[in-house]
């Protein structure tokens, strides 16, 4: 099983600025990654996929970046709604895997 | 407008059955593979099964193998997840998702249906 592990655990940044979330996974995974953004009691929401491809109708202040086992998540001038949980996914090799979330949060 | 619609959760009591649906509509239901992901309270996300197009492969985590199966009735537009022996360990909130292809990311979620294992 690829282990996905997400840094920091909590990122706090001010509005208006700019975040960057981290995901490495225990092996290459290509660029068969994805990022997701889950607000509180609500599903989560695809905004990219294949590591750089940003999903239908996500901002364009939201970017990913990264191959093998390092990728990022960038998010430009932080609004309100940002401020939630992310996760990134592997689905490069079965069992599908999810890291273990980074809030992000106002500083 | 794709949207999928979770029913089929609950209480039920360690060892029992449940069984979880979830139709599809806005797309081509019989085009795409479909998966369940669950999310115990508080904590992150696990994907939990996926099955082919057609229904002719399916794929479970270790976590519930032998214990549940993942089907479709592509005539109904329905994803269905059995869930046999339930443990407390199976308390979540399931989520069926669509996947981008045969072995993509989950581009679409359902609101999720909620299961509690608890006697």
């Amino acid at each position: 099983e690829i282990l996905m592990t997400q840094s920091p655990a909590t990122l706090s940044v001010s509005p208006g600025e700019r975040g960057i979330l981290s995901c490495r996974a225990s092996q290459s995974v290509g660029s068969s990654l994805a990022w997701y953004q889950q607000k509180p009691g609500q599903a989560p929401r695809l905004l990219i996929y294949d590591a750089s491809t940003r999903a239908t109708g996500i901002p364009a202040r939201f970017s990913g970046s990264g191959s093998g086992t390092e990728f990022s998540l960038t998010i430009d001038s932080l609004q309100s709604e940002d401020f939630v949980v992310y996760y990134c996914l592997q689905y490069n090799k079965w069992p599908d895997t999810f890291g273990q979330g980074t809030k992000l949060e106002i500083k | 407008e794709v949207q999928l619609l979770e029913s089929g959760g609950g209480l039920v009591r360690p060892g029992g059955s449940l069984r979880l649906s979830c139709a599809a509509s806005g797309f081509t239901f019989s085009g795409f593979a479909m998966s369940w992901v669950r999310q115990a309270p508080g904590k992150g996300l696990e994907w939990v099964s996926t099955v082919s197009y057609s229904g002719g492969s399916t794929y479970f985590a270790d976590s519930v193998k032998g214990r549940f199966t993942i089907s479709r009735d592509n005539s109904k537009n329905i994803l269905f997840l059995q869930m046999n022996s339930l443990r407390a360990e199976d308390t979540a909130v399931y989520y069926c998702a669509r996947r981008i292809g045969y072995v993509g990311a989950f581009d679409y979620w359902g609101q999720g249906a909620p299961v509690t294992v608890s006697s």
